[in-house]
């Protein structure tokens, strides 16, 4: 069974702040995705990694794929307010239709 | 920009009873998939569907649930007798990449089993 944890599960900030959060598993993954969901929605895809070490920015968020392609970062610069929410890392696998296995997930809020 | 729509948005109904929940995913997507999340749990794979048939299953996907893509633009799940666990938000998604595996997801339906 593939498992991934996210730490850490809750992460209060300030606006201005840094952080990262992580994505750890003992499975190695086709591709890594970074989702963020809103209360009573869908998961919003924000990036895919697929190749080890690779490294994704998006404005101020970084996404790093680990090496070995079983872990992955996530690293806010200078939080804001907008950017609370529940983000949730999913590792693909090998093959046709393969199926994203969710990781636990990490609510942030982030204050003024 | 083309969105998956997922109907009813909420979905009530008494245990024993069937239900279907509708997906229409974007129309270049050729992978579907419903994931589930019961509150406060995380997100988890139920089916895949590609090429009018399942790829895969999960342990949750028993005899009670099925899933078909009847006129090839709705892609939808039964539950054929449903129980108090089943109630969750159901997830549809989609998606047009193999390795790349990038999947898109509709904004759900909350089923609620009294």
């Amino acid at each position: 069974t593939q498992l991934l944890e996210q730490s850490p599960q809750f992460l209060s900030i300030q606006e201005g702040e840094n952080l990262t959060v992580y994505c750890n598993s003992s499975s190695v993954f086709s591709s890594l995705q970074w989702y963020r969901q809103e209360p009573g929605e869908g998961p919003v895809l924000l990036v895919t990694v697929v190749t080890g070490g690779e490294v994704k920015k998006l404005k101020r968020l970084t996404f790093q794929f680990g090496d070995a392609r079983k872990d992955s970062s996530l690293h806010i610069t200078a939080a804001q307010t907008g950017d609370t929410g529940l983000y949730l890392c999913a590792g693909g696998g090998y093959g046709t239709a393969s199926k994203l296995t969710f990781g636990t997930g990490t609510r942030l809020q982030v204050t003024l | 920009e083309p969105e998956v729509t997922q109907t009813p948005s909420h979905q009530v109904t008494q245990m024993g009873q069937e239900v279907i929940l509708r997906c229409v995913p974007i129309s270049n997507h050729l992978y579907f998939y419903w994931y589930r999340q019961i509150l406060g749990q995380k997100v988890e794979f139920l089916v895949s569907f590609y090429n009018n048939e399942i790829s895969e299953k999960s342990e949750i996907f028993d005899d009670q649930f099925s899933v078909e893509r009847p006129d090839g633009s709705n892609f939808t799940l039964k539950i054929r007798s449903t129980k108090l666990e089943d109630s969750a938000m159901y997830f549809c998604a989609g998606g047009t990449s193999g390795y790349r595996n990038e999947q898109f997801f509709g904004p759900g339906t909350r089923l609620t089993v009294l």
